[in-house]
């Protein structure tokens, strides 16, 4: 049963300050890593990916992978209350469609 | 840009009651998927469809019956609706494996 595994939360970190949010995964396999933000009774929408191992920053977020380890991390500097949501990460195991989201990490930014 | 669509956004029914969700992309993607998401709780895959013409069940496909109508469209359906089923629905498409997966509004339904 191939696993991903996010803590549940809530998070909460002050406004200004870096969030930092982890995920760890089963399958040695995956090739490919994602970050959504799901807003309270909206969609999830897609943020970040990586592909490789290092660091991937986009404006306020970086995505860190460490396939070695097998854990996926996401970083919001410069937190804002706006970004007060649930980060749900995905991984799609090797060889199959199915996408494994994790549980989702609630975070709360505190003005 | 439309994305996915999914209708309707919101129903009411009885038990019992059968209805269809409606899933369309104007991606072209070839991959569609049917999630249910209930209060606090993560995404469950109820089926996708890896490529037209297929069909697969996901993790929790009791009670749902789904068709892969054309490229576009991607249908659930719930032959009888029981109050276990009240849930938000979301429909997701993707272009291959390795790409990410683009989400519908989702439809909120309730039954009764």
């Amino acid at each position: 049963q191939k696993e991903v595994e996010q803590n549940s939360g809530p998070l909460s970190v002050p406004e200004g300050a870096i969030a930092s949010l982890n995920c760890t995964y089963s399958d040695r396999g995956s090739q490919s890593f994602f970050w959504y933000r799901q807003y309270s009774g909206k969609s999830p929408e897609l943020i970040m990916f990586i592909y490789s191992n290092g660091d991937k920053e986009d404006g306020r977020f970086t995505a860190q992978l460490n396939k070695a380890s097998q854990y996926v991390s996401l970083l919001i500097r410069d937190s804002q209350p706006s970004d007060s949501a649930t980060y749900l990460c995905a991984v799609p195991p090797s060889g199959t469609y199915k996408y494994i989201f994790g549980t989702g990490t609630r975070l709360k930014v505190l003005a | 840009n439309a994305g996915v669509t999914q209708t309707p956004k919101f129903q009411v029914l009885k038990t019992g009651q059968s209805m269809t969700l409606q899933c369309a992309q104007d991606m072209n993607h070839n991959s569609m998927y049917w999630y249910r998401q209930d209060p606090g709780m993560g995404l469950r895959l109820i089926y996708y469809s890896a490529s037209e013409g297929t069909t697969d069940k996901g993790e929790v496909p009791n009670g749902y019956n789904v068709s892969r109508l054309n490229k576009r469209e991607f249908s659930l359906r719930l032959e009888s609706a029981a109050p276990s089923q009240t849930s938000v629905y979301f429909c997701a498409s993707m272009q291959d494996p390795n790409q990410p997966q683009h989400f519908g509004d989702g439809t909120r339904l309730s039954i009764l």
